[in-house]
Formats: structure tokens, C-alpha cells, sequence
């Protein structure tokens, strides 16, 4: 079983459409989730923190599933800007400052 | 301004010869990483350095060094580069175990000829 599992993709949805990707984990005892953000031939960028009690920031909001180890991202309102790679990321066990990524889901936002 | 820094930013090679790869940050991070990472596929982890202990992943090949000369730099040496060496190069930095949150730098793109 693959460590952190996205579906690859590509997602292609309409400006202003709701999308949510979502991404299971394989460790239990990973404590550490995030939503990375990859453009096209760019560096991964933090998109945010996945807390358990769920956040929101802006049009996105994570949520997480210890029970399920399953983490989500939704995003409202898409806008072009929005069309990337979102790469799920899960520390890799308890106390570990070592990150699992994902390969990723490609969303394309069509005007 | 810039906090995870990597030049050069494209690196074209010959087959067999030696390349280094250079990151440096400003946030005085304790953690440095090295990444491979090649289309479609999630960063693969080389090794690390907590402060001045380095640490190389398993199936990292030999092919592969670096060095940390002091908390702001890192470099990565591939020895002989070969064609399926072609990659991204990210270099990343987290704060300490306490905040395993990285911050990655612009990456430096590898061309093997």
C-alpha cells in the first residue's frame, strides 16, 4: 500500500465550481498534515495545515479523519489562479519531522 | 525577499561529469533537505541534515553527496551524472522536530547530454 494516495487527476472544472480532492495515509501514527500546492515546473508551496478539528482558509478548507486516516481539501468558488498540482503531505510517523508526499492531483480550472 | 535560495537555476551536464548543486536559506533553519523529483512523480527524499548530522535515505544511490558547510548552505554533488539523473533538484528547510512545516526553494532543473 502506497504511503500517501491521491487520485492523480486531472480534475477539469469550471471557474466558480466547488472541487474536493482527498488522500488516505497509510502510517497511523503520522501527526503532521498538509496541502502543498505545485505549479507547473515550480517548487511546492504550503497551501495549509490540516488540523483535526478541520480549517478554513479563505475558499479552502481542510479537513482530517484520523479514524479513516483520510484528509481532504475543498475548494469554493475556483478561480483560474487555481489551476495546479496539490500535493498531499503527511509527517512520517510520531515525532517524526520527516514528510511523505503524494504525487499529487492536477486541477485545471477552464474559463 | 528570497528565504530558501538554489542556484543555479538550470543546470545543463555532459554524461559522467561532475555537478554541484548549491542551496542556501535565511531562516536559520536546523533542517535541510535534498529532493529529486521528476514529472508526474512526488519528491523523492536523497538525505538531510539536522544541524550537522547528515542523514542519507536507503535506496539514495552513491552517485549522490552533499554537504553542509554551515547552517546557511547545502550543496549536492552528484559524482557521475547519468541520463535518468535528469530531474528537479528542491532543496527544503524546516524549523526543527518541533515544526516539521517545510519550506522549499525554486529548485534547480538538471539536463544530462
Amino acid at each position: 500500500r502506497k504511503e500517501v494516495e491521491q487520485d492523480p487527476g486531472p480534475f477539469n472544472v469550471p471557474e466558480g465550481a466547488t472541487v474536493a480532492f482527498n488522500c488516505t495515509y497509510s502510517n497511523s501514527a503520522s501527526q503532521s498534515f498538509f496541502w502543498y500546492r505545485q505549479d507547473c515546473r515550480k517548487e511546492p508551496k504550503l497551501l495549509m495545515s490540516v488540523y483535526s478539528s478541520g480549517n478554513e482558509d479563505g475558499r479552502f478548507t481542510a479537513q482530517l479523519n484520523r479514524a479513516s486516516q483520510y484528509i481532504s481539501l475543498l475548494i469554493r468558488d475556483s478561480k483560474l489562479s487555481d489551476s495546479a498540482t496539490y500535493l498531499c503531505v503527511v509527517n512520517s510517523g510520531a515525532g517524526s519531522y520527516q514528510l511523505t508526499f503524494g504525487k499529487g492531483t492536477k486541477l485545471s480550472v477552464i474559463p | 525577499d528570497a528565504m530558501v535560495i538554489q542556484n543555479p537555476r538550470y543546470q545543463v551536464t555532459q554524461f559522467g561529469k561532475p555537478v554541484t548543486l548549491s542551496c542556501s536559506q535565511t531562516l536559520n533553519h536546523n533542517v535541510m533537505y535534498w529532493y529529486q523529483q521528476k514529472s508526474s512523480q512526488a519528491p523523492k527524499l536523497l538525505f538531510h541534515y539536522y544541524d550537522k548530522d547528515f542523514n542519507n535515505e536507503a535506496d539514495t544511490p552513491d552517485n549522490f553527496q552533499s554537504r553542509r558547510p554551515n547552517t546557511s548552505f547545502c550543496f549536492l554533488d552528484i559524482r557521475s551524472p547519468g541520463l535518468g539523473d535528469a530531474a528537479m533538484y528542491l532543496c527544503a528547510t524546516s524549523r526543527d522536530m518541533a515544526d516539521p512545516t517545510q519550506y522549499f526553494g525554486p529548485g534547480t532543473r538538471l539536463t544530462v547530454l
